[in-house]
């Protein structure tokens, strides 16, 4: 099984900076099989980044996502106070398996 | 816009099957994968298995022996069994559509339900 460890575990930013969101995997993702998603209270979890770096439909271009083989990054350009959230990576290169989240928070 | 919403019993005693449905609508559920997931504080979030629209399935190897996930076109649902449950197995239960990837293998969630909590106890 591929284990995923997320970093930090809390982000504490305010609205307004960047945020840069870390996601390992245990071994290489083949074709940078690799998604993100953001959770809210209560909410399932959205869709923002599959492919490592291609934004999900209607997902605005201040997230972006990079990197390939072990280690990948999410990126939020300018936090908006909707961005607060619980962040998780997914990679779907060997069945599925989900990262633990980092929780953005304002701080 | 294709919606998804789960339905079923939100308590089952230890030992017994857990039930879930899975409805989809605005679109056909004869295309992609789709998927159960849950999500508990203690293992958070869980991939229990997909079913294809041609039928074939595929589980997480840590509760095959306990699950089957079953297609039913002519209702456009899709359905989870998941037998001799514990209280580990309380959870929001999630069922998602899997977008695919362009080699057609299983890709990321792109739509999912809005959940179901369900307590074993």
């Amino acid at each position: 099984e591929i284990v995923l460890t997320q970093s930090p575990g809390t982000l504490s930013l305010s609205p307004g900076e960047r945020a840069t969101l870390s996601c390992r995997t245990s071994q290489s993702i083949s074709s940078s099989y690799l998604a993100w998603y953001q959770q809210k209270p209560g909410q399932a979890p959205r869709l923002l980044i599959y492919g490592a770096s291609n934004r999900a439909t209607g997902i605005p271009d201040r997230f972006s996502g990079s990197g390939s083989g072990t280690d990948f990054t999410l990126t939020i350009s300018r936090l908006e106070p909707e961005d607060f959230a619980v962040y998780f990576c997914q990679q779907y290169g060997d069945f599925f398996t989900f990262g633990p989240g980092t929780k953005v928070d304002i701080k | 816009q294709v919606q998804l919403q789960e339905s079923g019993p939100g308590l089952v005693k230890p030992s017994e099957t857990l039930s879930l449905t899975c409805t989809v609508s605005g679109g056909s559920i004869s295309s992609y994968y789709w998927s159960w997931i849950r999500q508990s504080p203690g293992k958070g979030l869980e991939w229990i298995g997909y079913i294809y629209y041609t039928g074939n399935t595929y589980y997480n190897p840590s509760l095959k022996s306990r699950v089957i996930i079953s297609l039913d076109t002519s209702s456009n649902q899709f359905s989870l069994n998941l037998r001799s449950v514990t209280a580990a197995d309380t959870a929001v239960y999630y069922c998602a559509r899997d977008q695919g990837t362009v080699s057609g293998a299983p890709g990321a969630f792109d739509i999912w339900g809005l959940g179901t909590m369900v307590t074993v106890s």
